[in-house]
């Protein structure tokens, strides 16, 4: 099983600004994923980090808002972009290869104010 | 579009009363259904996965069944510790992403 490790675990930030979420994963993978959880909730695909080129993003996401990079098959990073206090949540890192089981980090706890 | 639905929503049960999580789904070219346990305030912990009609897995008091339209989680003999939020994902033939269920809640009480 991957372990995947995530932070920070969670951050209190001013609208407008931007924070970016790091993830690593302790074994190449082929796919990475990024979700967002609202309380209660189920989990939300943001998008599919792509190594070595541009991620693939959910029905209503988009890249100027949450832009992701992964430069290798252990790391990617989500970042989240001029923030409101909707986008107050939690965001999850999740590995997976094929023909195996998704892991997921311990997930990053956001609030807008 | 693959689909998962949970049902219930939320389950409240007493220590030692065993009772059943549905999990039904429509999928293109199943590859794989997922339970997965997360706890409040931390990522969703994997359980296990079931590939073909009939199969079953166990671990603890958690026992998970297929068949082609659904799966359950039988909780047999619970106890508080097992309280968390239950989700259900499939993969399909498409791509590697996962569909998630809403979940289903379980309290149990001691």
């Amino acid at each position: 099983s991957a372990v995947i490790s995530q932070k920070p675990s969670r951050d209190i930030c001013q609208r407008g600004t931007s924070l970016t979420i790091q993830c690593q994963v302790d074994s190449q993978v082929t796919m990475m994923f990024w979700y967002r959880q609202q309380p209660g909730q189920s989990l939300t695909l943001i998008a599919t980090a792509n190594q070595g080129s541009e991620a693939t993003y959910e029905s209503g996401f988009v890249i100027d808002k949450f832009p992701i990079s992964r430069p290798n098959l252990t790391f990617s990073t989500l970042t989240v972009s001029n923030m409101s206090p909707e986008d107050s949540s939690i965001y999850l890192c999740s590995a997976r290869s094929w023909g195996t089981e998704a892991f997921f980090g311990q997930g990053t706890r956001l609030t807008v104010v | 579009e693959d689909q998962v639905t949970q049902s219930p929503e939320a389950l409240r049960l007493q220590e030692g009363e065993s009772s059943s999580l549905n999990c039904s789904y429509t999928v293109s070219g199943l590859r794989g259904l997922f339970w997965y346990r997360q706890d409040p305030g931390k990522g969703p912990e994997f359980l296990f996965t079931l590939y073909s009609a009939g199969e079953e897995k166990e671990k603890e008091r958690l026992k998970a069944t297929l068949t082609k339209k659904e799966s359950f989680l039988h909780i047999t003999a619970p106890k508080p510790e097992d309280s968390a939020t239950y989700l259900c994902a499939v993969g399909g033939s498409n791509d590697y992403k996962l569909s998630f269920g809403a979940g289903t809640t379980v309290t149990v009480r001691a």
